[in-house]
């Protein structure tokens, strides 16, 4: 059974400060996806990275894929109110399946004003 | 955002009755799954569909059944309700069996 360990579960806080989620496991994945989810809503793709070593950036935020495709990181610099919520790393096993990804567990973050 | 609807969005009922959630979508995907979020166990894959009538377990199918006869629709079916299944249960679509797009969930309380 492949897992995806996120760490930290629960992070809060303040605006303004930089922060840094992990996504770890000790299986390879043929890509990696992060979704953002906010209450009452279901998640929300926000970026997919496929090459180990990737590196891709949405505004304030960074995300990284290991280089043998493990592992993955998210950073946002300068974080705003508006990134609170859970933020889920999925990955998709090589080799494809029909049963989809491989979830973590969320990295539920709060950022305070 | 990908066309995909659940309903409904919210339901009370009670130990013992049949309930019957539906995920619908407009973008033709492929690939259809049924999952559950709870409290420190994150998103679980109830049932999963790889194309019309073709259906297959997840990790926590007991006590669910699944039937998608078009495209566009995937039913899932809880027979016989219990507390336990109180949860919330999303949909997801995929064409390319890695990124998945999900619906906006339906929050189902079992009295």
């Amino acid at each position: 059974t492949q897992l995806l360990e996120q760490s930290p579960q629960f992070l809060s806080i303040q605006e303004g400060e930089n922060l840094t989620v992990y996504c770890n496991s000790s299986s390879v994945f043929s890509s990696l996806q992060w979704y953002r989810q906010e209450p009452g809503e279901g998640p929300v793709l926000l970026v997919t990275v496929v090459t180990g070593g990737e590196v891709k950036k949405l505004k304030r935020l960074t995300f990284q894929f290991g280089d043998a495709r493990k592992d993955s990181s998210l950073h946002i610099t300068a974080a705003q109110p508006g990134d609170t919520g859970l933020y889920l790393c999925a990955g998709a096993k090589v080799g494809g399946g029909a049963d989809g990804l491989t979830f973590g567990k969320g990295t539920h973050l709060i950022i305070q004003p | 955002d990908a066309g995909i609807t659940q309903s409904p969005r919210h339901k009370v009922t009670e130990t013992g009755t049949p309930v019957t959630l539906r995920c619908h979508q407009t973008e033709n995907h492929r690939y259809m799954y049924w999952y559950r979020q709870d409290p420190g166990h994150g998103l679980r894959l109830i049932h999963y569909s790889y194309g019309v009538k073709d259906t297959d377990k997840g990790e926590v199918s007991d006590g669910y059944s699944v039937s998608r006869s078009k495209t566009e629709d995937f039913l899932l079916t809880l027979e016989s309700a219990t507390s336990s299944q109180t949860s919330v249960y999303f949909c997801a679509i995929s064409q390319l069996q890695e990124t998945q797009y999900f619906g906006p969930g339906t929050r189902l309380l079992v009295l």
